[in-house]
């Protein structure tokens, strides 16, 4: 069974400083790993993905991560917040299991941007 | 703006009542997935129509049931509605089937309001 843990629920920054958004997965099978941002009332948007290629992947906004598979996580990162970076955001795992792609959320980190 | 429309926006019902939630894929989209976003649970993955086949199901109540038509929307019936199924509801759409390289684009949502 695969799993992802967000492990804040609230992260704050000051407008210009670096943004870290942690994110540990688990997963029997080589997993494909997302981020995505949820702005106030809108739905989801990617950020970026890992598909097994590099394990640095660049997003869109200047965020990053990178898959780390000897920690199991997929930290994402920004070197310097903007006030409308402030969101919602989701670290998702989907695995192939029965021949269908299941994802699984994890519970979402708020980002508190400061001027 | 993702592409992807559903309506309503909003619908506010009462406990063992049945509604139809509605969504259109982008265009040249042939998957539809439905997503729950509550508190309690936060967001979790329904169901995933392809080209009107169901193709995957999570964690759906018997009490739900979704189709996808021939023009490629989708409709999301909800049953015998309890206090706990009030949240939102997202449609998703991708080309094609393989959610480790397919890009999913999510649509606004329909916020349920059960009383």
């Amino acid at each position: 069974a695969q799993s992802v843990t967000q492990l804040d629920s609230h992260v704050s920054v000051s407008e210009g400083t670096p943004v870290l958004l942690r994110c540990n997965y688990s997963s029997s099978y080589s997993p494909s790993l997302f981020w995505y941002v949820q702005h106030p009332n809108k739905g989801l948007q990617l950020l970026l993905k890992y598909t097994s290629a590099a394990t640095l992947v660049k997003g869109i906004n200047g965020f990053e991560a990178e898959f780390k598979k000897s920690e199991t996580s997929f930290h994402l990162t920004k070197p310097s917040a903007h006030m409308s970076d402030a969101a919602e955001y989701f670290c998702v795992v989907t695995v192939l299991s029965g021949g269908s792609y299941i994802p699984t959320f994890g519970r979402g980190t708020s980002l508190i941007v400061h001027p | 703006d993702s592409g992807v429309t559903q309506t309503p926006k909003h619908l506010i019902t009462a406990t063992g009542q049945r509604v139809t939630l509605r969504c259109s894929p982008r265009s040249g989209d042939l998957s539809v997935y439905w997503y729950q976003q509550s508190l309690d649970q936060g967001l979790q993955f329904l169901i995933q129509y392809y080209n009107g086949e169901e193709r995957a199901k999570g964690n759906i109540l018997e009490r739900f049931s979704a189709q996808q038509f021939p023009d490629l929307h989708s409709e999301l019936n909800l049953s015998s509605l309890e206090l706990g199924d009030s949240a939102l509801y997202f449609c998703a759409s991708s080309v094609g089937t393989d959610l480790s390289t397919d890009t999913q684009y999510f649509g606004p949502g329909t916020r349920l309001t059960v009383l």
